[in-house]
């Protein structure tokens, strides 16, 4: 079946340090691919997505780019904010595989810490 | 800009109980589903809703289980007998009928069975 797997964390980083979080993927047919972001006590907040080979999806400083063939969505960001510290979810939607089945698979969370 | 909402956003009880998680999906959205997340652990696919009928359930969605939209307003999770294991965050998300369009999470019930 379909399965993400991303980097484990928690992540420290400094402020403004760069940022990269692993994700890679396996899908049976041509998934879409997203980044989701959940901050403390709140739910899950789309922060970007792509939907075929060699798309870039980016929100608020972060990009990702969907590479098919290494099956990867790694999330960067430049130089990051005490803000951006949260957990984030890489997912994937695998509506072709047959059956029409949507329903995302998501990988277990990155949770990022950013210190002043 | 429209959003989804969930009710409540706490629920307590005791095990064996039924619970019902509500869901109001935003306006022109025809998709709905419901996932949940087990404190610590990852979100998890529960089953998705399309035509008033399921589209596709997981392992975890067994018999205890069901969903409807009785109003053709809210979306509905009911458990009919919780378990201590059932105790997890609940989130409802939906989408419209584009074949790559995003789903929209709500805020989340948080579920708690003594």
């Amino acid at each position: 079946g379909d399965s993400v797997t991303q980097m484990e964390g928690p992540v420290t980083l400094s402020e403004e340090a760069c940022l990269t979080i692993n994700c890679t993927y396996t899908a049976t047919g041509y998934p879409s691919l997203f980044w989701y972001v959940q901050y403390p006590g709140e739910g899950l907040q789309l922060l970007l997505k792509a939907t075929k080979a060699d798309d870039k999806g980016s929100n608020k400083g972060f990009e990702a780019t969907y590479r098919k063939e290494t099956t990867s969505f790694h999330l960067e960001k430049g130089s990051v904010q005490v803000s951006d510290s949260a957990v984030y979810f890489c997912a994937l939607s695998d509506q072709y595989s047959g059956g029409g089945a949507d329903g995302l698979t998501f990988g277990k969370g990155t949770h990022l810490i950013i210190q002043p | 800009e429209p959003e989804v909402t969930q009710t409540p956003s706490h629920q307590v009880t005791q095990m064996g109980q039924e619970v019902i998680l509500r869901c109001v999906p935003i306006s022109n959205h025809l998709y709905f589903y419901w996932y949940r997340q087990i404190l610590g652990q990852k979100v998890e696919f529960l089953v998705s809703f399309y035509n008033n009928e399921i589209s596709e359930k997981s392992e975890i969605f067994d018999d205890q289980f069901s969903v409807e939209r009785p109003d053709g307003s809210n979306f509905t999770l009911k458990i009919r007998s919780t378990k201590l294991e059932d105790s997890a965050m609940y989130f409802c998300a939906t989408r419209t009928s584009g074949a790559t369009d995003t789903q929209y999470f709500g805020p989340g019930t948080r579920l708690t069975v003594l």
